[in-house]
């Protein structure tokens, strides 16, 4: 089992719907938790940090922790053509892991 | 400085010749991290430096490869013997600490072409 898990993708969702990105992880004691957009080209780059049970707003976006299910999620409402990329979550306990990502389309 | 810098940002060079890429952090950043990603392939952990040290180089792929940091600020990752499977993007990051509290901030990467 990898310690953390995403669906690769490609997601579609057409534009102005909410795109809804999942992650599971093995460690139950991951303590801190990340999203990271990574446009195609580019370095990853961070969007939101979620460390306690519950949802963080943040604009368009809301992060989502379930510990005791092993879960994080991100919620990006009205989605834009502009929030196409690779999503990457990342879990902290020790050290930082990295899942492989999962490819956003939102089509206009 | 205002984000984490890597040079050079593009490196082509010819297979069996060594490289040195170059990583300067965000000032006031004592944790630095080296990644690898593949084209089309996630991020892969290569080492990571608290200070000047480095408690965690689990991630190098083989002795070919060794990193270095002085002064708590500019760390250099060098490849010796290159060989084409070490084509890759090489990603530098850094945080204010290791503790989970402290997101990871990148460079744009340095892009390695082995020939």
């Amino acid at each position: 089992q990898k310690e953390v898990e995403q669906n690769s993708g490609p997601l579609s969702v057409p534009e102005g719907a909410i795109a809804s990105l999942n992650c599971t992880y093995s460690d139950r004691g991951s303590q801190s938790f990340f999203w990271y957009r990574q446009y195609s080209g580019k370095s990853p780059e961070l969007i939101m940090s979620i460390y306690s049970n519950g949802d963080k707003e943040d604009g368009r976006f809301t992060a989502q922790l379930n510990k005791a299910s092993q879960y994080v999620s991100l919620l990006i409402r009205d989605s834009q053509p502009s929030d196409s990329a690779t999503y990457l979550c990342a879990v902290w306990r020790q050290k930082v892991t990295f899942g492989t990502g999962t490819k956003l389309q939102v089509i206009p | 400085g205002a984000g984490v810098s890597q040079s050079p940002s593009n490196k082509v060079t010819e297979k069996g010749k060594d490289v040195e890429l170059r990583c300067d952090p965000i000032s006031g950043h004592t944790a630095l991290y080296w990644y690898r990603q593949r084209l089309g392939q996630g991020l892969e952990f290569l080492i990571y430096f608290q200070g000047n040290s480095a408690p965690d180089k689990s991630g190098l792929p083989s002795d070919r490869f060794s990193a270095e940091r002085t002064g708590e600020s500019v760390s250099t990752l060098t490849i010796q013997r290159t060989q084409q499977e070490d084509s890759a993007v090489y990603l530098c990051a850094s945080s204010r600490g290791v503790g989970g509290s402290q997101p990871q901030h990148f460079g744009d990467g340095t892009r390695l072409s082995i020939l």
